[in-house]
């Protein structure tokens, strides 16, 4: 069965430094998303990417973060200034369409901020 | 208002009794009401859907029952078994609206379930 893959599993990194997050989303969907996790707290969406293009974006998702599909199976979060606060579990997801398509989630990737 | 409140945070229930979660929301323009399970070390995963438009949907030990009066909605686990013990989250979305505002899920916190052998 198609799953969404992201890598690393974990990433630690220092306050101030640029990170990259990939996921590679199922080879038919159109539509992909971030969200992301901080530990004992709800998942919160973080942006919806369609047609090279954000369709959405939380507050959340201020100047530090971009998003990017830099080829046709990749998808990129960039946080340019990682801040301590940025410490989560980051999930990818994407889906076929909007709507009532479901939103495949990968196993995210844990970030950890020093 | 666009919160989605789930309780109990966590729940015990012995193996082949019945576990249940509740979820209530305030944002009228919600219009797909899903559920998802997540084991550790994975990521979310569908469990069962509803729309407003019944009050109820079954499949397999797992229903959902919706309440568009009151603004609930809950997952219901028949029979539950060891291998339900996991997080569970409700979420919630608008089907339309302007803006493209029917991308993003609004989740609950989450249950903890365990499930005793």
């Amino acid at each position: 069965e198609p799953e969404v893959t992201q890598t690393p599993s974990h990433q630690v990194t220092q306050m101030g430094q640029e990170v990259i997050l990939r996921c590679v989303p199922i080879s038919n969907h159109l539509y992909f998303y971030w969200y992301r996790q901080i530990l004992g707290q709800k998942v919160e969406f973080l942006v919806s990417f369609y047609n090279n293009e954000i369709s959405e974006k939380s507050e959340i998702f201020d100047d530090q973060f971009s998003v990017e599909r830099p080829d046709g199976s990749n998808f990129t979060l960039k946080i340019r200034s990682t801040k301590l606060e940025d410490s989560a579990m980051y999930f990818c997801a994407s889906s076929v369409g909007r709507g009532t398509d479901t939103q495949y989630f990968g196993p995210g990737t844990r970030l950890t901020v020093l | 208002q666009q919160q989605v409140k789930q309780s109990p945070q966590s729940l015990i229930v012995q193996k082949g009794g019945i576990s249940i979660i509740n979820c209530a929301y305030e944002n009228t323009a919600f219009d797909y009401f899903p559920w998802y399970q997540q084991f550790p070390g994975k990521g979310p995963a569908l469990l069962i859907a509803i729309r407003p438009d019944v009050s109820e949907k079954k499949e397999g030990r797992f229903t959902i029952s919706f309440n568009k009066s009151a603004k609930q909605f809950s997952l219901h686990i028949m029979d539950s078994q060891p291998g339900d013990s996991a997080t569970y989250f409700c979420a919630a979305k608008p089907l339309q609206g302007s803006g493209g505002s029917n991308y993003k899920l609004t989740f609950g916190k989450g249950t903890l379930l365990t499930v005793n052998p």
